[in-house]
């Protein structure tokens, strides 16, 4: 089956120090993001890219830092400078590059609750 | 700015009834609206899609409705399960720039 896998599903840290979740898809979409979920509040673009070894930041991108070295991977590292890391992460692709592509839904995996203490 | 705001915050129904969850949007210029479904501690899956130009789809239970005039969109659940309970998040998409806005998401509570 295709899909989006994310690892782990929880990640404990402590303050301090980086963490990088996983992120893979074998839909060979060309598209991926990641966003944040925190409790009551809608999805938060932190970065996403829509190509091989190129990104662009989101809404959020301060204290975070990606790669897309593969078409399948888009791993995202949660660093020290970010002030409130503990959150529900989203990682998502998408068949076409545009956003607001009508045939192409964004594709979620089941996120990673990372916390931080 | 382009908001998207959901209502209600959060709805308990019994099972068996219908519901009709409300998605109003500032969001310009409009390229289309999805309406998600996100089970507890899982992604969001897409129900369905709407651009300015239709009015109505449907999908199995799930009716999702788009006044593009008064920009305003609902989701209806008839005769809910179990299986409805989750949260149900409507995106805008627009055309410049090419992002998203989400919503806050209405946490649907279906009882026995």
């Amino acid at each position: 089956d295709g899909g989006i896998t994310q690892s782990p599903k929880y990640l404990f840290r402590k303050e301090g120090q980086n963490v990088t979740l996983s992120c893979e898809q074998n839909l060979n979409h060309d598209a991926m993001y990641w966003y944040r979920q925190d409790p009551g509040q809608g999805l938060r673009l932190i970065y996403y890219s829509q190509i091989v070894n190129d990104f662009q930041k989101g809404d959020i991108a301060e204290g975070y830092s990606v790669s897309r070295e593969k078409k399948e991977s888009f791993p995202l590292t949660v660093t020290s400078a970010q002030k409130n890391p503990t959150a529900f992460y989203l990682c998502a692709s998408r068949k076409n590059r545009e956003h607001s592509s009508y045939n192409s839904p964004l594709h979620f995996g089941n996120g990673t609750r990372l916390t931080v203490t | 700015k382009n908001q998207v705001e959901q209502s209600p915050q959060s709805l308990i129904i019994l099972e068996g009834k219908n519901c009709t969850l409300q998605c109003n949007y500032t969001v310009s210029p409009f390229s289309n609206l999805r309406w998600y479904k996100q089970d507890t501690g899982r992604g969001p899956v897409s129900l369905t899609i709407m651009t300015f130009s239709e009015n109505t789809k449907s999908n199995g239970r799930y009716t999702a409705t788009l006044d593009a005039d008064t920009k305003q969109s609902s989701l209806h659940i008839t005769a809910s399960q179990l299986s409805d309970s989750a949260s149900y998040i409507c995106v805008v998409s627009y055309t410049n720039a090419g992002k998203s806005t989400f919503g806050d998401g209405t946490t649907l509570t279906v009882k026995p």
